[in-house]
């Protein structure tokens, strides 16, 4: 399975935009890449996720690599509730595996 | 529609001593899993199942037994309970066509 590489932590100023930076260089031609992020005490909940165009949603923008290999989770605006881990994670589609292979993820922190 | 629900929240174990984990969704979502996640850690998976009747291995599946007769439950059975078992499950389900992984609250269980 391919892997991914994320900083273990990151700070950012509230309001202000923040990029988390992610590193698949095995990626496979047909793994989704997601990011899902997990508040304290709380389940993972799905951010975004894409293939190989940008993505945007309420929540966030996804930048993914020409060649793939890396992409970036991009908050616009940071707030205290965005204080979590986010994980990116990728999604192999071949057929018969189904497997979401979670890394350590990235502890924001977020200051006021 | 309460999503995916998983009970109990808390459960205190013995060494050797069984119990089962339960995961339920209303979604009619095809695809479920767990995973665990220890203090300070990544979620790892355990096992999944893509339909009824059908399960797999995850990164992590021994000591844990899984099985699949309807679609909406995924139970995860401790046949022996151990203190390396203590941990923080979450269960996740998603429906075909939607990369959406949905998480349950997860269970806490410590292992004496």
């Amino acid at each position: 399975d391919a892997k991914t590489t994320q900083p273990n932590s990151m700070e950012s100023n509230e309001e202000e935009p923040v990029h988390l930076p992610c590193n698949h260089s095995t990626i496979s031609g047909t793994d989704y890449i997601h990011w899902y992020r997990q508040l304290p005490s709380q389940g993972p909940e799905y951010v975004i996720h894409g293939l190989t165009s940008n993505v945007n949603n309420r929540m966030a923008s996804l930048a993914i690599a020409e060649d793939r290999k890396s992409s970036t989770l991009i908050l616009h605006r940071a707030t205290l509730r965005d204080a979590a881990v986010y994980y990116c994670i990728l999604r192999p589609t071949t057929s018969g595996t189904y497997k979401y292979i979670f890394g350590t993820g990235t502890r924001l922190k977020v200051l006021a | 529609n309460a999503g995916v629900t998983q009970t109990p929240k808390f459960q205190v174990l013995k060494t050797g001593q069984s119990m089962t984990l339960q995961c339920a969704q209303d979604m009619n979502h095809e695809y479920m899993s767990w995973y665990r996640q220890d203090p300070g850690m990544g979620l790892r998976l355990i096992h999944y199942s893509v339909g009824a009747g059908i399960t797999d291995q995850g990164e992590v599946p021994n000591g844990y037994n899984v099985s699949r007769s309807t679609t909406e439950d995924f139970p995860l059975r401790l046949l022996s309970a151990a203190p390396s078992q203590t941990s923080v499950y979450f269960c996740a389900s998603r429906t075909p066509g939607n990369e959406k992984l949905f998480f349950g609250s997860g269970t806490q269980l410590s292992v004496l």
